[in-house]
């Protein structure tokens, strides 16, 4: 089945720092979601991406559906402490019923 | 605010209780999903329902049981569950099932899950 990887699983920056991060898959995605998660809480979407090579941004946040449709990258700007979290990039499986997610890159945002 | 609520968002239960976890969409969508969630581990589908039929089980055992009665609600009955079955439980929502092309995209929409403790 479809499978999403994410680089890097972990990240540690000093606040302001900018951050970047990436979702790649051998199958192609019609579409590219981006989530953060805080402990103990459900995903929240930061950015749909519907159409290839598409650059959307939410505040700080930019997000890129990537021409060969997969992969996509996730860009935060001047992070700061409330920045920290899991973030997820998820795609619907063109071939069966659900979305598939990647594991996920832990941010750590250092004061 | 998502638009997916779930209550409740903390449950402790022993073994041999039974409870359940319910989760309400208010964004009018077809589509509706349990996940399951441990500790430092993948998100782990557990059931889909298209217009409140299942259309998928993931291999989930019997000790869960869920219950779709219409397309807003979604119920996971839970009954002598294991000190393991402890984990964050998600619902979440999509207008249509993933393989649906929507011309206005298919997303997927998460409640704020529900901590299950298995004592």
């Amino acid at each position: 089945g479809q499978q999403l990887n994410q680089s890097p699983q972990s990240m540690f920056i000093q606040e302001g720092e900018d951050v970047s991060m990436n979702c790649t898959s051998s199958s192609i995605f019609n579409t590219w979601l981006w989530y953060k998660q805080d402990p103990g809480e459900g995903p929240v979407l930061l950015i749909a991406l519907y159409k290839a090579g598409e650059l959307t941004s939410n505040g700080r946040l930019t997000a890129q559906f990537g021409i060969t449709r997969k992969d996509s990258f996730l860009n935060i700007s001047a992070s700061i402490p409330s920045d920290v979290g899991i973030y997820f990039c998820a795609g619907p499986n063109n071939y069966g019923q659900n979305f598939v997610f990647g594991p996920g890159t832990r941010l750590s945002v250092l004061p | 605010e998502t638009g997916v609520t779930q209550t409740p968002r903390h449950l402790v239960m022993g073994m041999t209780n039974k409870k359940s976890l319910k989760c309400e969409q208010h964004l009018g969508h077809n589509a509706m999903y349990w996940y399951k969630q441990s500790a430092k581990k993948p998100l782990e589908l557990m059931f889909v329902y298209n217009f409140k039929e299942q259309t998928e089980n993931n291999s989930v055992p019997s000790r869960f049981s869920p219950e779709c009665p219409n397309s807003s609600h979604l119920f996971l009955h839970l009954h002598t569950l294991q000190p393991e079955d402890s984990a964050l439980y998600l619902c979440a929502s999509s207008q249509e099932l993933a393989g649906r092309r929507l011309s206005s995209g298919n997303t997927i929409y998460f409640g704020e899950g529900s901590w299950l403790t298995v004592v």
